[in-house]
């Protein structure tokens, strides 16, 4: 079946640092979605990707969707503290369901 | 428009007890969807639901766990017979079309077996 591997699986960086995770697919996807957990929370929406090649961005946040549609990054400049939490990665195939990766986990030292 | 409502919050059951998890989801929404999540893991997609129908139960173990999402009323993910082992947060989400689209997650059921 599908796989979504996610990397690194933890991140500890300082304030102000810059922060990157890889999300790759064994399989094409339709599109791609990001989600941020905060500790003890519930996974929020951040963005979805469609198209080859895609790059959106959202303040700090800049998302990639890579030309073959089998791999994606989140990459976030200067970290704040209230970057925490853990990035999932779900990768959407025409199939109906999300496979989500395994996360990464990312810690911002004041 | 209220979000995903998922209740109780936090369950506690004692081995052998049996655990229902309830799961609204938005309005508007015929497709649900939930996950687990184990301490310090991922989520791991377990079933996808519309309407009185499961779509996809690829993730759900083969005994013991059943869900439901009937034509009037919440989503239902049922465990019987808990075991130690089933303690972790179990997620529900929902979308207005197929998984193509972005989810709503509900805050989840924090679920604890002793």
């Amino acid at each position: 079946g599908q796989q979504v591997m996610q990397i690194p699986q933890y991140q500890h960086v300082q304030e102000g640092e810059d922060f990157t995770t890889y999300c790759n697919s064994s399989t094409t996807l339709s599109n791609i979605q990001w989600y941020k957990q905060r500790p003890g929370g519930h996974p929020v929406f951040l963005i979805q990707l469609v198209k080859s090649g895609e790059v959106k961005k959202q303040k700090r946040l800049t998302f990639q969707f890579g030309e073959a549609k089998k791999n994606s990054s989140l990459h976030i400049t200067a970290t704040q503290t209230t970057d925490v939490g853990t990035y999932f990665c779900a990768g959407n195939t025409n199939a109906g369901k999300s496979t989500f990766g395994d996360g990464t986990t990312l810690t911002v030292k004041p | 428009n209220a979000g995903v409502m998922q209740n109780p919050r936090h369950l506690v059951r004692r081995r052998g007890q049996e655990a229902r998890l309830r799961c609204s989801p938005m309005k508007g929404h015929s497709h649900v969807y939930w996950y687990r999540q184990l301490p310090e893991e991922g989520l791991k997609f377990m079933v996808y639901l519309q309407k009185e129908n499961i779509i996809d139960e690829s993730g759900m173990p083969k005994e013991r766990f059943s869900a439901e999402f009937p034509k009037e009323g919440p989503s239902i993910l049922r465990i019987q017979q808990v075991v130690r082992g089933d303690s972790a947060a179990y997620f529900c989400a929902s979308s207005p079309y197929t998984g193509n689209t972005e989810a709503f997650f509900g805050q989840g059921t924090r679920l604890t077996v002793v």
